[in-house]
C-alpha cells in the first residue's frame, strides 16, 4: 500500500533553517511527481510547488521562491522541502502529497514546523 | 494567478443533501478533484478528474464540472461528513485549492 511517511515537528529560531523529509513506498516513486502544501493555523491548504521525482526539476509557486527548496534523493525514495531563513510565519504544517491522475491522491501525516524564539 | 472561491461554511442535517462549490475562471476546462478534512488529519481525496471517486470512499460522494463551477455532492449526509472540504483545479501547471469550505451536519 501508498505510504508517505513524514519526519517529526519540528521547532526552530528565526533565522534557522529547517528539512522536512518525506518518505515514500508501497509503489516506484520515480514515476509520480511529489506536491508540497502548506497549511497555516486555522488555515487553509495552499499548494506551494511540486518536483519531478524523475529528474529532481522542482517548480515553485509564487510566494514559495528563494528560501523555499524541494529536493528528491531516489536512492532513499524520499523527498524534502527545505526552508531557509525562517520567519514566525513560516510557522504551519508541511504536507508531502503523491502527483496522481488530476489529484494529489495520497498525503503524509503532515509536519510541524514552530517558528518561535 | 488563478482563484478558486469556496463559499465559507455549509449547513445540512442529517439525511439530506449537501451541495458545495467552487467557483473559478474557465474551471470545467480543468479537472477538479476535491478533499476531505478533519480536524488534526491530513486531507483525504474524495473526488477526482471531475467525479471519479477513489477506492473506499463511499457513493454517497459524487462530483461535476463545468463552466465556471465545480460541485461536490454529498448524498444522505451522515454526521462522519462533518469537515473541511477543498476543492483543487488542476492542469498541467495548476494545482490551486480554494479555500475550503466547512460542512456541518445539524
Amino acid at each position: 500500500q501508498v505510504q508517505l511517511v513524514q519526519s517529526g515537528s519540528e521547532l526552530k529560531k528565526p533565522g534557522a533553517s529547517v528539512k522536512v523529509s518525506c518518505k515514500a513506498s508501497g509503489y516506484t516513486f520515480t514515476s509520480h511527481a511529489m506536491n508540497w502544501v502548506r497549511q497555516a493555523p486555522g488555515q487553509g491548504l495552499e499548494w506551494m510547488g511540486w518536483i519531478n521525482t524523475n529528474t529532481g526539476n522542482p517548480t515553485y509557486v509564487q510566494g514559495f521562491t528563494g528560501r523555499f527548496v524541494f529536493s528528491v534523493d531516489t536512492s532513499v525514495s524520499t523527498a524534502y522541502l527545505q526552508i531557509s531563513s525562517l520567519k514566525a510565519e513560516d510557522t504551519a504544517v508541511y504536507y508531502c502529497a503523491r502527483d496522481g491522475s488530476g489529484s494529489n491522491d495520497f498525503w503524509g501525516q503532515g509536519t510541524l514546523v514552530t517558528v518561535s524564539s | 494567478s488563478y482563484e478558486l472561491t469556496q463559499a465559507p461554511s455549509v449547513s445540512v442535517s442529517p439525511g439530506q443533501t449537501a451541495s458545495l462549490t467552487c467557483s473559478g475562471d474557465k474551471l470545467g476546462d480543468k479537472y477538479a478533484c476535491w478533499y476531505q478534512q478533519k480536524p488534526g488529519q491530513s486531507p483525504v481525496l474524495v473526488i477526482y478528474q471531475d467525479s471519479k471517486r477513489p477506492s473506499g470512499i463511499p457513493e454517497r460522494f459524487s462530483g461535476s464540472n463545468s463552466g465556471n463551477t465545480a460541485t461536490l455532492t454529498i448524498s444522505g449526509t451522515q454526521a462522519m461528513d462533518e469537515a473541511d472540504y477543498y476543492c483543487q483545479a488542476w492542469d498541467s501547471n495548476t494545482r490551486v485549492f480554494g479555500g475550503g469550505t466547512k460542512l456541518t451536519v445539524l
